[in-house]
């Protein structure tokens, strides 16, 4: 079946260093992306999104990029602080083309660790 | 409420025994979800609610696994005879509107945690 992935398990930065998360997406039809943020303990936080029509949006030190040709997302952390050592999920929404509600799709997640 | 809240935090029980999994989501929201993960593993869907109505159960591992809610307010997510492989944390995710994106971005509590002996 279709799913998203991540291309690595495990990402070791520097405090201060930029970080990149990579995740691919298998399914064409997917018109929607998420990427969430989960602290040991808690539930995933959201930190930004981006529609299909997008190739980029920036947030507050975070970019995400869209490669639609390759099906492959990416989030790129700026100045990367030990606060920011969580999980890292991506997901897909299947919205226009399928479903129009919430139902997301994860991948396996990305753990980040940053070092003082 | 401030956020979306789950209760128990976590819950151990032996196999075979029925368990419930409350939540409780963002007073307004309309669309509530209910997620599974699994150790070292991202989010697996179960089930969304608009209003007091599941428009997709799809999610549901077996008939054990079954939930309510009540209009626009508290779900209840149920498993009967629990096996060892139900063991995960359960996360609920509300939205304000169904589409899940934009405004209606999915907000998730904490989870409860399962764990079945």
């Amino acid at each position: 079946g279709e799913s998203v992935g991540l291309h690595l398990p495990t990402l070791s930065v520097q405090e201060g260093d930029n970080s990149i998360i990579n995740c691919a997406y298998s399914n064409s039809a997917s018109d929607y992306f998420i990427w969430y943020k989960q602290e040991s303990g808690k539930g995933p936080q959201f930190i930004i999104d981006i529609r299909s029509n997008m190739d980029k949006r920036q947030g507050q030190r975070v970019t995400v990029l869209l490669n639609k040709t390759v099906k492959h997302l990416s989030l790129q952390i700026a100045a990367t602080q030990p606060g920011d050592s969580a999980v890292y999920f991506c997901a897909e929404n299947f919205g226009a083309g399928g479903t129009s509600y919430g139902k997301l799709t994860f991948g396996q997640g990305t753990i980040l660790t940053v070092h003082p | 409420g401030a956020g979306v809240s789950q209760s128990p935090s976590n819950k151990v029980t032996e196999k075979g025994k029925d368990v419930e999994l409350r939540c409780d989501p963002i007073s307004g929201h309309t669309a509530l979800y209910w997620y599974r993960q699994r150790l070292g593993q991202g989010l697996e869907f179960l089930i969304y609610f608009q209003g007091n109505s599941a428009p997709d159960k799809s999610g549901l591992p077996s008939d054990r696994f079954s939930a309510e809610r009540t209009g626009e307010s508290v779900s209840t997510l149920t498993i009967q005879r629990t096996q060892q492989e139900d063991s995960a944390v359960y996360l609920c995710a509300s939205s304000l509107g169904p589409r899940g994106s934009g405004a209606n971005v999915l907000t998730f509590g904490a989870g409860s945690r399962l764990t079945v002996l």
